[in-house]
């Protein structure tokens, strides 16, 4: 059964480090998200992506924070400059493929947990 | 601003037994409700979709329903089992958010004892 899978599974990093945080959707999938979960709280929505461009973003997603979609198969979400509060779990999702986004099931990965020291 | 919130936080209970848990979310303007499974550490396992024009779903030992007017959904798990034993999260997609946002309830956390 196809799934959404996540490299790495833990990323430990120094704070004012870069990290890029790599997903690979469901084939055929046209919707592509980023959330985050931080330990013992909701998991909030960070970031959307169709068509190659970010459709939504929240109030999390600032100026630090990237999307990329660099080969019509990953899709990568860049913090470029870390801060203690980033250390979460942060899962990727896609929907599926055709009709209205509103029909659409969203499969996620297994996580990236991330540490900032 | 839509919140979605699940009661109870934790739920203990006996192999065999059946049980309900809630979701409640304050705007009404859903698209869809989905309810997931997350094992300690894990992903997020979809289990049940259930769109606005619909009132329920069933999956196995699994049915969930949906109430737009009182803002509720409610997951019945059926003759509970110990490989039942997860956090259930509930989530609720907007009008409004282009491409289907997400906005989670913090979960329940469900143990069922041999």
């Amino acid at each position: 059964e196809p799934e959404v899978t996540q490299t790495p599974s833990h990323q430990v990093t120094q704070m004012g480090q870069e990290v890029i945080l790599r997903c690979v959707p469901i084939s055929n999938h046209l919707y592509f998200y980023w959330y985050r979960q931080i330990l013992g709280q909701k998991v909030e929505f960070l970031v959307s992506f169709y068509n190659n461009e970010i459709s939504e973003k929240s109030e999390i997603f600032d100026d630090q924070f990237s999307v990329e979609r660099p080969d019509g198969s990953n899709f990568t979400l860049k913090i470029r400059s870390t801060k203690l509060e980033d250390s979460a779990m942060y899962f990727c999702a896609s929907g599926q493929e055709g009709g209205s986004v509103s029909y659409n099931e969203q499969f996620f990965g297994p996580g990236t947990r991330l540490t900032v020291l | 601003k839509q919140e979605v919130t699940q009661i109870p936080a934790a739920l203990s209970v006996p192999e065999g037994e059946n049980l309900v848990l809630n979701c409640s979310f304050t705007d009404s303007a859903i698209y869809n409700l989905q309810w997931f499974r997350q094992d300690p550490g894990k992903g997020l396992t979809s289990l049940l979709l259930i769109q606005s024009s619909q009132r329920e779903q069933t999956s196995g030992r699994l049915n969930a329903s949906l109430d737009k007017s009182s803002g509720r959904s409610t997951l019945y798990i059926a003759a509970s089992q110990p490989g039942d034993s997860a956090t259930y999260l509930c989530a609720a997609m907007n009008y409004g958010g282009s491409q289907g946002n997400l906005i989670f309830g913090k979960g329940t956390k469900l143990s069922v004892k041999p």
